[in-house]
This record gives structure tokens, sequence and C-alpha cells, in this order.
């Protein structure tokens, strides 16, 4: 089975420091792996996806991504954070290759970022 | 429509009641997801269609709860009899094609609160 693991419920940067969320998978067949990001009260949005391209994957609003298959990670970073980088992150890992017919996506539990001014 | 919509935003039930919960997809996605969110917590998945087939309800916490889509396109999930641990934000989300290639697009959510 597929799991998701995110370190750290909070994460609390200054403004202009770097952001580092963290996102541990466990997969059976090479996954496709995903961070979203959710407002309050609104629904999710993709920032970026790997789908077994590169491994540095450039998302929306400055945020990247690195797939590291022998460490089993998928972190997202951005170099210099922004008050309006303030939500909450979700990663999620799909495994295509199954024969299930499920096209699910499996989330961790989230990391609330706070950008401190 | 500009993304997925979903209604209503907020509802109210009292526990042992029925509830629907709307979602409306974006127009022309075939594959449309329900997720349940709980506080403080990472969507889980509930059930998934392909048009109007339900394809997988794996995540159907209990015979309460019931998802349609009947002419493929809105979807409605039922739960019957609701307890308080319903208590959640259901989102909807659609994709334009069948493959986990293409983008889910989620919905703003149904907050449903069971008192």
């Amino acid at each position: 089975a597929q799991s998701v693991t995110q370190l750290g419920s909070h994460v609390s940067v200054s403004e202009g420091a770097l952001v580092l969320l963290r996102c541990n998978y466990s997969s059976s067949v090479p996954p496709y792996l995903f961070w979203y990001v959710q407002y309050p009260n609104q629904g999710l949005q993709l920032l970026l996806k790997y789908t077994s391209a590169a491994t540095l994957v450039k998302g929306i609003n400055g945020f990247e991504a690195e797939f590291k298959k022998s460490e089993t990670s998928f972190h997202l970073t951005k170099p210099s954070a922004h008050m309006s980088d303030a939500a909450e992150y979700f990663c999620a890992v799909s495994e295509e290759g199954m024969d299930t017919g499920r096209r699910a996506l499996t989330f961790g539990s989230g990391t609330r970022l706070q950008v401190q001014p | 429509g500009a993304g997925v919509s979903q209604s209503p935003r907020y509802k109210v039930a009292k526990r042992g009641q029925d509830v629907a919960l709307r979602c409306d997809p974006i127009s022309g996605h075939v594959s449309l997801f329900w997720y349940q969110q709980a506080l403080g917590q990472g969507p889980e998945f509930l059930t998934y269609f392909q048009n109007e087939a339900q394809l997988d309800k794996s995540g159907l916490p209990s015979d309460r709860f019931f998802a349609e889509r009947p002419e493929g396109s809105v979807s409605t999930l039922k739960i019957q009899r609701t307890q308080q641990e319903d208590s959640a934000v259901y989102l909807c989300a659609s994709s334009l094609g069948r493959g986990i290639i293409y983008e889910q697009y989620f919905g703003p959510g149904t907050r449903l609160t069971v008192t």
C-alpha cells in the first residue's frame, strides 16, 4: 500500500527565508508525486507534480521539489518566502502502474506554513 | 464552467438526518473523485467515477454513504443517518482524462457539521 509522511505539522519561517517542507513516500512501484496548496475555505490547488520525467520539478509561485528515489523523498522548497505563501501544503502519491483502476491520490496529513514578517 | 463547484458550501445536520452533497465538475471532465477531509487531516479518498461508472468505492466508510453520477456529469454524495463522526469537509475533484497524469481540479468543498 502507498503512503505519505509529512514531517512537521507546522513550519514557521521569516519572510524572505528558505522554505523547506518535507515529504517521504512509501510505494511498491514507481510513484507519481504531487504537492498541493490549500488556502482557507478554498479547494486544493496543484503546485507541481513528478511523473517520472525530470527529478527536479518546478511549479507555480516559485516552488520546486526534487524526487530522490534513494531517500524516498519529495521535499518542497522555495528560496524566499512571501507572506502570501502562508497556507496548508499537502504531499500526495499515486501509483499509475497498478492494475486496480484506482486513480485516486493518497495524501499526507499536511503542513501548515506560517510566514512571519 | 470556470471550475469545480460544490453545494451547499456549509451544511449542518442533526444526528440521524440524511444529507445530499452536490458536485458540478468542469464540463467535459471524464473522471470525478470524492474525498473526505477531517479537521487537521489530509483528504482521504472515498470514491471514483469514470463518466457514469463508479469504478472504485473502496474508500466509502460505511453503507450509509452512497454516491452517484447518473449522466456522467453532476455527482451527488448522499449520507444516510448521519453520525457525528461524519463531520468533515467533503471535497470533489474532476480531471479531463483517465490517467493520473491528468491534473485533478478540486472544488471548495462542503463543510458538514453533524450535531
